[in-house]
């Protein structure tokens, strides 16, 4: 069965900093891969996806990832962080068949001023 | 913009009773799906339905539950007899094929 892993519960960052939240997950078969932003007491948004084609996909709010097949990760990262990141982040992976989601425990983003 | 619609957004309801989710996908979307996220843990899939039937369903997603698309708006999650440990975050998600989830703003299911 797939799984994903999110390295680190709790990552902290200053304003300005990087940004890198590393997602791994297990399939001999490129999945779809996803990352979500849930806003405190808010739902689940799209934050990027990686479907096919290019490996470095970018999406809101400047963040973006990049698919590795030989390291089966799909790290996320942002240049530079802004107190309005803070916020937990999910990856996701999907079967190219089943498109129901596997998700990770998520990691929850902190931004020190 | 299209989107999903849950509610109500906060249900509080005495154990052993029924509670019925209700969630409105967006409108040319044909997999739809509910997941609960229990409070400081991860999103867990719970069943996907398509084509009006269910098409996979966890472990999670005992004969306790169960979905129904009465009139092809509407998509619904109902637990016949609500447990502490049932409280969580329900969210109902709608998709096309091959795309991402669209997720509605989730149900706060407190059962006590």
């Amino acid at each position: 069965a797939q799984s994903v892993t999110q390295l680190g519960s709790h990552v902290s960052v200053s304003e300005g900093a990087l940004v890198l939240l590393r997602c791994n997950y297990s399939s001999s078969v490129p999945p779809y891969l996803f990352w979500y932003v849930q806003y405190p007491n808010q739902g689940l948004q799209l934050l990027l996806k990686y479907t096919t084609g290019a490996t470095l996909v970018k999406g809101i709010n400047g963040f973006e990832a990049e698919f590795k097949k030989s390291e089966t990760s799909f790290h996320l990262t942002k240049p530079s962080a802004h107190m309005s990141d803070a916020a937990e982040y999910f990856c996701a992976v999907s079967d190219r068949s089943n498109y129901q989601l596997i998700w990770g425990a998520g990691t929850k983003l902190i931004i020190k001023p | 913009e299209p989107e999903v619609t849950q509610t109500p957004s906060h249900q509080v309801t005495q154990m052993g009773q029924e509670v019925i989710l209700r969630c409105v996908p967006i409108s040319n979307h044909l997999y739809f799906y509910w997941y609960r996220q229990i409070l400081g843990q991860k999103v867990e899939f719970l069943v996907s339905f398509y084509n009006n039937e269910i098409s996979e369903k966890s472990e999670i997603f005992d004969d306790q539950f169960s979905v129904e698309r009465p009139d092809g708006s509407n998509f619904t999650l109902k637990i016949r007899s609500t447990k502490l440990e049932d409280s969580a975050m329900y969210f109902c998600a709608s998709q096309m094929t091959g795309t991402e989830a669209f997720f509605g703003q989730g149900t706060r299911l407190t059962v006590v």
